[in-house]
């Protein structure tokens, strides 16, 4: 199986700042990874797709890049609303896998 | 608008089994795959597995091998999610998820408690 691990677990930051989570895949999954937001209590939300396509409706000041192995999700103007915890996933070969999540958290 | 409406929570005792279903509506059933993924109290998401409701055809993550079986109804665009032998680790959110370019739609998450 295709393992996802997510920097940093946890990241403290103000409104106003520029975030950047990344996430690392054991094998290479060309484009094929998705970001997703979550607030407690609430299913997850799709942020981004195929590693750089911004779902319809999300805030512009999320952004995501990369390929292969290696993706970033970048929040340029970190919003109050933005506090959550944010998951990459992976598709590729007919299995799925989340990363373990990233926590950003008021400083 | 597109909405995922699963059944209501459960408590089960353990080695019993749980059947959730996940009511799609407003876009076409059988044209988009539907996953299930839960998240246990306090941790991250675990993808559990995926079905094509059109022809029913299933992929399931090898944790839940021999134990989960996902199963569509097109006449209702109903598809259930039935997970067996059930332990305290499985006391979890279980949530159905339509995958378009990712998973872009999501049900409110059925809570199943698996207590004696």
């Amino acid at each position: 199986d295709i393992q996802m691990t997510q920097s940093p677990s946890t990241l403290s930051a103000s409104v106003g700042d520029r975030v950047t989570i990344t996430c690392r895949a054991s094998q290479s999954i060309s484009s094929w990874l998705a970001w997703y937001q979550q607030k407690p209590g609430k299913a997850p939300k799709l942020l981004i797709y195929k590693a750089s396509d911004l779902e319809p409706g999300v805030p512009s000041r999320f952004s995501g890049s990369g390929s292969g192995t290696e993706f970033t999700l970048t929040i340029s103007r970190l919003q109050p609303d933005d506090f959550a915890i944010y998951y990459c996933q992976q598709y590729n070969s007919y299995s799925w896998t989340f990363g373990q999540g990233t926590k950003v958290e008021i400083k | 608008q597109v909405q995922l409406v699963q059944s209501g929570a459960e408590v089960k005792p353990p080695g019993a089994s749980v059947k959730v279903s996940c009511e799609a509506s407003a876009y076409p059933f059988t044209d988009y795959y539907v996953h299930w993924v839960r998240q246990a109290p306090g941790q991250g998401l675990e993808w559990m597995g995926i079905i094509d409701p059109s022809g029913g055809s299933t992929t399931y993550s090898q944790k839940f091998q021999g134990r989960l079986t996902l199963t569509s109804d097109t006449s209702t665009s109903t598809v259930y999610m039935h997970l067996r032998s059930l332990t305290s680790g499985d006391t979890a959110v279980y949530y159905c998820a339509r995958w378009g370019w990712g998973l872009d739609y999501w049900g409110q998450g059925t809570l199943v408690t698996v207590s004696s």
